[in-house]
């Protein structure tokens, strides 16, 4: 099976710097994803590492660590629209399994 | 190019009723996967199809819940008997490629939100 850690909540005003981490256990590894969900809608894909190091992407940057089975996501220049549930997912085989979920809440 | 569209977007039964639901995969789609949300959770796994084949259906419950996705039309998630724990928000999700393997990207409809009384 697959199991997933992330911290449940942060809290952090604008224009700041957030890191969600992101430990994991799994067999058949291949990737980490990360994915935004506002207000229970549409999950929305971000980004994806499948090799160790830090890929960016505008404000979001994501890393991955397969030696320590860990990943962080990011968010930079912290906007009020960054208010949202993030969650990192372990590509294994053919699916991805998704953790529970950190609620980000951006105050101004 | 549409994106994944799930109908109906909220469905209330009654304990004992059955719930469809349906999910159409953006087009060129055919991989497609079921995931069950509960509030102030994570996504859970449900189903995995591709076209006219359950691929993996670990994740579902052995009763009463089925899920097809026939050669035309759109993937059915069907529930029967529903009782209260069913309530939940269903997502769907689908991917030209295997999700795992190749780009850890799925595209996600909206959810259908079931609410059983």
């Amino acid at each position: 099976g697959q199991s997933l850690e992330q911290p449940s909540e942060v809290t952090a005003v604008e224009g700041a710097i957030v890191q969600i981490n992101c430990t994991y256990q799994t067999s058949g590894f291949y990737g980490l994803s990360w994915y935004q969900q506002h207000d229970g809608g549409a999950p929305t894909f971000l980004s994806y590492n499948a090799l160790d190091g830090l890929e960016e992407t505008g404000r979001f940057s994501s890393f991955l660590s397969r030696s320590d089975s860990y990943g962080y996501l990011l968010l930079q220049e912290l906007q009020m629209k960054d208010s949202a549930s993030y969650f990192c997912a372990v590509g294994n085989d053919y699916k991805l399994s998704f953790g529970a979920g950190t609620t980000v809440t951006v105050r101004a | 190019n549409a994106g994944v569209m799930q109908n109906p977007r909220h469905l209330v039964r009654r304990r004992g009723q059955e719930a469809r639901l349906r999910c159409s995969p953006m087009k060129g789609h055919s991989h497609v996967y079921w995931y069950r949300q509960l509030p102030e959770e994570g996504l859970k796994f449900m189903v995995y199809l591709q076209k006219e084949n359950i691929i993996d259906e670990s994740g579902m419950p052995k009763e009463r819940f089925s899920a097809e996705f026939p050669k035309e039309g759109p993937s059915i998630l069907r529930i029967q008997q529903v009782v209260r724990g069913d309530s939940a928000a269903y997502f769907c999700a689908s991917s030209p490629t295997q999700s795992g393997q190749n780009t850890g990207e799925l595209f996600f409809g909206e959810g259908s939100r079931l609410t059983v009384l």
